[in-house]
């Protein structure tokens, strides 16, 4: 079966530019989870969908983060415009939901904006 | 105040001895659960073992099994026979609340290093 699946692995982009990272969930989870991971604040929860509906986007850092899930199969976040600051590994997980349920992550996009 | 806590930045083990990896929590929620992932250098997050909080018995998941202490708020991984491969960063995670709160609270992670 595959895994939660992100694209792309890497980016490098300027600041000022706008930023789409992808991702695709592991089929029949209806549960689907942004997180930021850096040195400095480790893994931040940025949202998280149910049934393509946000349920808690208090973790998005400002307004030029922007999320949607327009599919049960797909989900993308936005950074517009990009900043130094935002350079980090992106994480998309999914689950069942229930709780004993376990998130599962893909790969991370290794976001580096300059 | 935070809901998970790691205190061991870093910990060292030689191949095939036993480790233990400390994690205590805070929540004043029942029904919680309790995660452990593994992070080796190439970036991926694993999952590794999951604990409920109404679990009568401790986890196991081959060489992981977790010490599951509930009036201690405490829930140890601890790594049996450790391999060179076991070198990684190694997160403890919380969900509270019941099956409609999925959001899951990271600590700051554990390094590993399994020398041989």
């Amino acid at each position: 079966d595959a895994g939660v699946i992100q694209s792309p692995r890497h980016e490098v982009t300027e600041m000022g530019q706008e930023v789409t990272l992808r991702c695709k969930p592991i089929s029949g989870h209806d549960y689907l989870f942004w997180y930021r991971q850096t040195m400095m604040r480790g893994l931040e929860l940025l949202i998280y969908f149910n049934n393509n509906v946000p349920i808690d986007d208090s973790g998005m850092p400002e307004d030029r983060f922007s999320a949607k899930m327009p599919n049960a199969s797909f989900s993308t976040l936005k950074i517009q415009p990009s900043e130094p600051r935002d350079s980090a590994v992106y994480f998309c997980a999914s689950s069942l939901g229930l709780l004993q349920e376990t998130q599962y992550f893909g790969p991370g996009t290794r976001l580096l904006v300059l | 105040a935070q809901k998970i806590t790691q205190t061991q930045p870093g910990m060292f083990v030689q191949e095939k001895e036993a480790v233990t990896l400390d994690c205590t929590y805070d929540t004043s929620d029942p029904s919680y659960g309790l995660f452990w992932y593994k992070q080796p250098s190439s970036g991926e997050m694993i999952f590794l073992i999951y604990q409920g909080s109404y679990d009568q018995q401790n986890a196991t998941e081959g060489r992981y099994s977790l010490n599951f202490q509930k009036a201690r708020k405490s829930a140890n991984l601890v790594i049996s026979a450790s391999q060179l491969g076991d070198s990684a960063m190694y997160f403890c995670a919380m969900r509270e609340g019941n099956t409609g709160f999925q959001k899951l609270v990271f600590g700051t992670g554990t390094r590993l290093l399994v020398s041989p």
